[in-house]
Parts: structure tokens; C-alpha cells; sequence
């Protein structure tokens, strides 16, 4: 069953570097999201992209995040210059359609940074 | 309260017996999603079910819907210790044209052999 994959796993980070989370989404799907969870907290969104651009981004998504999809595969969240509370699980998600079609999540980047 | 609030916050079980999650929601929605998440791994789809509808099932899965109570649960019958995880439901609400998904804080299941 196609699924949606994520690297790496886990990335540990200093404040105020730089850092890329990759994600491949399901090859059909065209609409993809990335949201973040701190721990023992709510999932939360953060951005949805479709067709080369952001449909919606939350409050949380400024100016130090940014998504690209630099090929065919893969959807990438770049945060550049990392916080101490940027600490989280970073999930992907993609879906076939938007409204009313599931959302497959990978299984998740846990970003730890010191 | 917040869109999307499970309760109980945390279930603890034997297994074989029957599991009921309950979630509630302010907006009304175009969908509800039920996810379920093991301990710090990743968010497992469950089952979607559309605002004009009622009930699904998958398996030992069911799920209902009422809008006019803007609540949804989630039965997992006959459960077993694998069945030992958080539980989430996710609305996407109605208007939202960018698949938004909102998720609530969260059921703990606990499911003893």
C-alpha cells in the first residue's frame, strides 16, 4: 500500500541553524501539508501546498518557514534559523483531492534542537 | 473549548471489551477524520466520514456522526492490546477550501491482555 515517507526520522539541530525536513508524498496525490506536534500537545497545521504554491498557512508559519517541491517526489519544509521551541515532531501529509478526501501522514521527523 | 475535543481523555480497558471515543466540534465541518497515533510514531488514517453522512464502518471500526450535536464517536468493538493507543479526530471545515485539517487533544486507550 503506497504510503508516505519521511527523512530523517530524527534531527537534532543548534539554535539558529538551518534545517530540512523531507517528505515523500503518495505518487497520485496532488494536495500536500505539513503540521507539527510538541509533545504532549495537539497536532497543529502548518501549511498546505498545491500546484507549486501555498494555499494556506497558519499564524505559525512565518517568515523562518518555507516549503518547496524541488522535484517530482519530494515536498520539503525548510525552517531557517531554528528555535528552541521549534522542537517537534514535523509530520507530512498528502491527499488525492482537497475537501473531503483523506489525509495519509508519513510517520513523522522528531526535530530536537539545543 | 476548542474545535475537535475528544473525551474521555483517557480509556482504560480488557480486552475483548468495547471501546467508545467521543468527539466534539464547534464549526460546522465538511468532514471528520479519525486518526489513531502510537506512542511518538506517526498519525494513522482510520476512517473519514462526510457531514451528510451518519455511520461508517471498517472492520471493527465504527463511527457516527450527529451534526445537529456537532459530535462524532468512534466504537472499536472487541478490542485487543494492539488496539493500545491515542486517538484523534480532525475536522475540515466547512468553507475551507485548503484541507485544513483541526485536531483535538486526543483519547489515550489503554487495552490490557
Amino acid at each position: 500500500e503506497p504510503e508516505v515517507t519521511q527523512t530523517p526520522s530524527h534531527q537534532v539541530t543548534q539554535m539558529g541553524q538551518e534545517v530540512i525536513l523531507r517528505c515523500v508524498p503518495i505518487s497520485n496525490h496532488l494536495y500536500f501539508y505539513w503540521y507539527r506536534q510538541i509533545l504532549g500537545q495537539k497536532v497543529e497545521f502548518l501549511v498546505s501546498f498545491y500546484n507549486n504554491e501555498i494555499s494556506e498557512k497558519s499564524e505559525i508559519f512565518d517568515d523562518q518557514f518555507s516549503v518547496e517541491r524541488p522535484d517530482g517526489s519530494n515536498f520539503t519544509l525548510k525552517i531557517r534559523s531554528t528555535k528552541l521551541e521549534d522542537s517537534a515532531m514535523y509530520f507530512c501529509a498528502s491527499s488525492e483531492r482537497l475537501a473531503g478526501s483523506e489525509q495519509y501522514f508519513g510517520p513523522g521527523t522528531r526535530l530536537t534542537v539545543t | 473549548s476548542q474545535q475537535g475535543e475528544e473525551d474521555p481523555q483517557a480509556l482504560s480497558i480488557q480486552e475483548g471489551e468495547n471501546a467508545t471515543m467521543n468527539c466534539s466540534y464547534k464549526t460546522s465541518i465538511n468532514n471528520l477524520q479519525w486518526y489513531r497515533q502510537n506512542s511518538g510514531r506517526g498519525l494513522v488514517h482510520l476512517i473519514l466520514i462526510r457531514s451528510n453522512e451518519r455511520e461508517k464502518h471498517s472492520g471493527r471500526l465504527r463511527v457516527t456522526l450527529d451534526t445537529s450535536k456537532k459530535s462524532s464517536s468512534l466504537l472499536i468493538t472487541a478490542s485487543r492490546a494492539a488496539d493500545t493507543a491515542s486517538y484523534f479526530c480532525a475536522t475540515l471545515l466547512r468553507g475551507t477550501s485548503y484541507g485544513k485539517l483541526t485536531f483535538g487533544q486526543g483519547t489515550i486507550l489503554t487495552v490490557h491482555p
